[in-house]
C-alpha cells in the first residue's frame, strides 16, 4: 500500500496563475482533508469531504476549491494564486470522522507563489 | 488567535533530559490528539486522550488531558535525539478540526 501520496511534491506560480493538487489515498477512506501549514500557526483545514461528491469548507477555504469524484482521489485547487497562498499542502485521509479517529498524511507539497 | 495555544512554541534540550509540553485552549474537548511531524514528512499520530483527567503512555512519552478537557500535556523522560521533531495537538471542540501551533523539539546527542 501507498497510503496517501501527493503530486506534485514542489511548485512554483507567479500570482494570477491556477493549478492542482491531485491527492490519492489507496486505504478506502471516507474522509480526506486538505491543510495548510504555515510557520507557527500549525495545521489549517482548507476543505474536507465526508465521502465521494461530497465537499464541506474548514477554516480557511477562500482561494481555494475542491473536488472529490472518485472515492480514492480529492483534488484542491488555486484558480488565481496569490503570494498569501505560499505554503505547503497536506492531504489527509481517514477511515471515519476526525477527533477519535486516525489522520493518514501525505508528504506534502511545497508552493511557492511569486 | 489560535484555539488551541502550544507553548513553548521552541525548545532545544540535551540528550537526558526530561521535558513537558502543553496544549492550551479556552474551549472544551471532546478529545485530543497528538502527532509528531518530521522534516519533510507529514504528521503520524501518536495518541488519542479522551476522558477527562486520563493519562497515556507510550514507552517514554506521558499525555495527559485536562479533568476539565481544555488542555493537554506530553512529558518525555530521558529525550533521545530520535525525539525530534514538531509535535502537534488537535481536536475538534465543535464541528471543526483544529491543530495547535506545534512545538518544535530539538535533542541535541
Amino acid at each position: 500500500n501507498a497510503g496517501v501520496t501527493q503530486t506534485p511534491k514542489f511548485r512554483v506560480l507567479k500570482t494570477g496563475q491556477s493549478m492542482t493538487l491531485l491527492c490519492a489515498q489507496d486505504m478506502n477512506h471516507e474522509y480526506m482533508y486538505w491543510y495548510r501549514q504555515d510557520p507557527g500557526m500549525g495545521l489549517r483545514l482548507i476543505h474536507y469531504s465526508v465521502g465521494e461528491g461530497t465537499t464541506a469548507k474548514g477554516e480557511v477555504p477562500d482561494g481555494y476549491n475542491v473536488s472529490r469524484l472518485k472515492k480514492q482521489n480529492f483534488l484542491l485547487g488555486l484558480e488565481s494564486a496569490a503570494p498569501s497562498q505560499t505554503s505547503v499542502y497536506f492531504c489527509a485521509s481517514s477511515y471515519l470522522g476526525l477527533a477519535r479517529n486516525t489522520q493518514y498524511f501525505g508528504p506534502g507539497t511545497r508552493l511557492t507563489v511569486l | 488567535t489560535q484555539l488551541l495555544e502550544q507553548s513553548p512554541q521552541f525548545l532545544s534540550i540535551q540528550e537526558g533530559e526530561n521535558l513537558t509540553v502543553y496544549c492550551n485552549s479556552s474551549s472544551v474537548f471532546s478529545s485530543l490528539q497528538w502527532y509528531r511531524q518530521e522534516p519533510g514528512e507529514g504528521p503520524v499520530l501518536l495518541v488519542t486522550v479522551v476522558t477527562g483527567g486520563e493519562v497515556k503512555k507510550l514507552k517514554r512519552l506521558t499525555f495527559q488531558f485536562g479533568d476539565a478537557r481544555k488542555d493537554s500535556s506530553l512529558h518525555i523522560t530521558a529525550a533521545q535525539p530520535g525525539d525530534t521533531g514538531l509535535y502537534l495537538c488537535a481536536g475538534e471542540p465543535g464541528n471543526q478540526f483544529y491543530f495547535g501551533t506545534g512545538t518544535s523539539l530539538t535533542v541535541i546527542p
